[in-house]
């Protein structure tokens, strides 16, 4: 089992719906990170969290440190949404993170 | 300017050839990072190092090996290229904040396909 886990591993979603995504994870963290990466295969740091909540925009994070579990929302969901959504952990070793295996999201118009 | 860039782009090369991917990094960080994403789309921490020293050196084989000239650059070798090799390599760059999380900034990845 991975450290960290992710789910759904594919979502297909119309656009403008709501969109959730979940990862937990079963090690101690000082931070959990959301990363999206573009079909082109770029990589951006969407939120780096380790309590509450956190909005960007349509995207909104959130954590619960005593579950061990945080989700990613997409509101008002758009085609330019489509990427990997990744959900990292990173501990206290200068920034070392743990990746979960990527939620693939596609939005159709 | 970019943040994080690497070179090549993309590399293919015959199993047995020894090749370099060079990252460097205009952010002023003082940690830098290799990563691997196999054809899955998993990705997995290979180095690490904070101001030019070794921090993260992940279960890999002896093949690979980082050279930090500066702390502005990290590249990567790797000798006698094998099919599992085979994977797209991504640089990152963080200003390390200790444990309290350090953002990451990545570059946009080499594929490399060994032939």
């Amino acid at each position: 089992k991975n450290e960290v886990e992710q789910s759904p591993q594919n979502l297909t979603a119309q656009e403008g719906e709501f969109i959730t995504i979940n990862c937990s994870y079963s090690v101690g963290i000082s931070a959990l990170h959301w990363l999206q990466q573009h079909p082109g295969g770029g990589i951006v740091s969407l939120f780096m969290l380790s309590s509450g909540k956190k909005k960007h925009g349509r995207l909104i994070a959130t954590i619960n440190i005593q579950e061990k579990h945080s989700s990613l929302h997409i509101t008002a969901s758009h085609p330019r949404d489509s990427a990997v959504y990744i959900c990292a952990v990173g501990g206290t070793s200068y920034g070392k993170l743990t990746f979960g295996q990527g939620t693939i999201l596609t939005v159709h118009p | 300017d970019t943040a994080v860039s690497q070179t090549p782009k993309y590399l293919v090369t015959q199993m047995g050839n020894d090749k370099s991917i060079k990252c460097e990094q205009n952010l002023g960080h003082d940690t830098m990072y290799w990563y691997k994403q196999d054809s899955k789309k998993f990705l997995k921490i290979m180095f690490s190092y904070n101001n030019k020293e070794l921090i993260i050196n992940e279960t890999v084989p002896n093949r690979f090996s980082p050279k930090s000239p500066d702390k502005a650059h990290l590249n990567l070798h790797i000798n006698s290229l094998e099919l599992g090799d085979s994977a797209v390599y991504f640089c990152a760059s963080s200003q390390d904040r200790g444990h309290y999380g350090v953002e990451q900034y990545f570059g946009p990845g080499t594929r490399l396909t060994v032939t």
